[in-house]
């Protein structure tokens, strides 16, 4: 089994809708949460890093994390053409060891 | 910038050559890392530096790879007797903390293609 699993898509969705983007893990002691956007031949970007239990909004973005079910989630408001990207969760227990999902694609359509 | 840096951005080479990869972490980042991401796969972790060491080196994938990083900043990934399975993107990241997990910032990579 993975440590972490994510669904890899393709999504597509059109442009203001409210997309869901999630990931699960196995790893009980993760307790730090990244999600990242990664643009084509682009490294990826850091949109969002949380740690514990809880959600973090930052603009359209909100990240939500339940530890009890392993199980994180970013939600983009209003979403625009350029949010079109692949979307990386990661995660890590403390330290420097990082696991990373294998991405979301994500296009919205105009 | 303030970024991380890759250079080349793009390699191309023949089969049995040596490459050498070039990151420039952010200034003040004592992490560095280097991933390979291949079309359609995550990122596989191959090394990690703090400071000038390199605590955990589990994912270089052969002996055919090394890294080195000097004097806490630029380090270097060189892949030698280079195979066509090496083709990839080479992701270089820096953080700036240890015991916490502080996020990783990643520059645009170098992407590495082997003829």
């Amino acid at each position: 089994q993975k440590e972490v699993e994510q669904d890899p898509g393709p999504l597509s969705v059109p442009e203001g809708a409210i997309v869901s983007l999630n990931c699960t893990y196995s790893n009980s002691a993760f307790q730090y949460f990244m999600w990242y956007r990664q643009y084509s031949r682009k490294g990826p970007e850091l949109l969002m890093y949380t740690y514990s239990s809880g959600n973090k909004e930052d603009g359209r973005f909100t990240a939500q994390v339940d530890k009890s079910s392993k199980y994180i989630s970013l939600f983009i408001r209003d979403s625009q053409p350029s949010d079109s990207a692949t979307y990386l969760c990661a995660m890590s227990a403390s330290g420097n060891q990082f696991y990373f999902g294998t991405g979301t694609s994500l296009t919205v359509i105009p | 910038g303030a970024g991380v840096s890759q250079s080349p951005s793009n390699k191309v080479t023949e089969k049995g050559k040596d490459v050498e990869l070039r990151c420039d972490p952010i200034s003040g980042h004592t992490a560095l890392y280097w991933y390979r991401q291949s079309l359609g796969q995550g990122l596989e972790f191959l090394i990690y530096f703090q400071g000038n060491s390199a605590p955990d080196k589990s994912g270089l994938p052969s002996d055919r790879f090394s890294a080195e990083r000097t004097g806490g900043s630029v380090s270097t990934l060189t892949i030698q007797r280079t195979q066509q399975e090496d083709s990839a993107v080479y992701l270089c990241a820096s953080s700036s903390g240890t015991r916490e997990a502080q996020p990783q910032h990643f520059g645009d990579g170098t992407r590495l293609s082997i003829l």
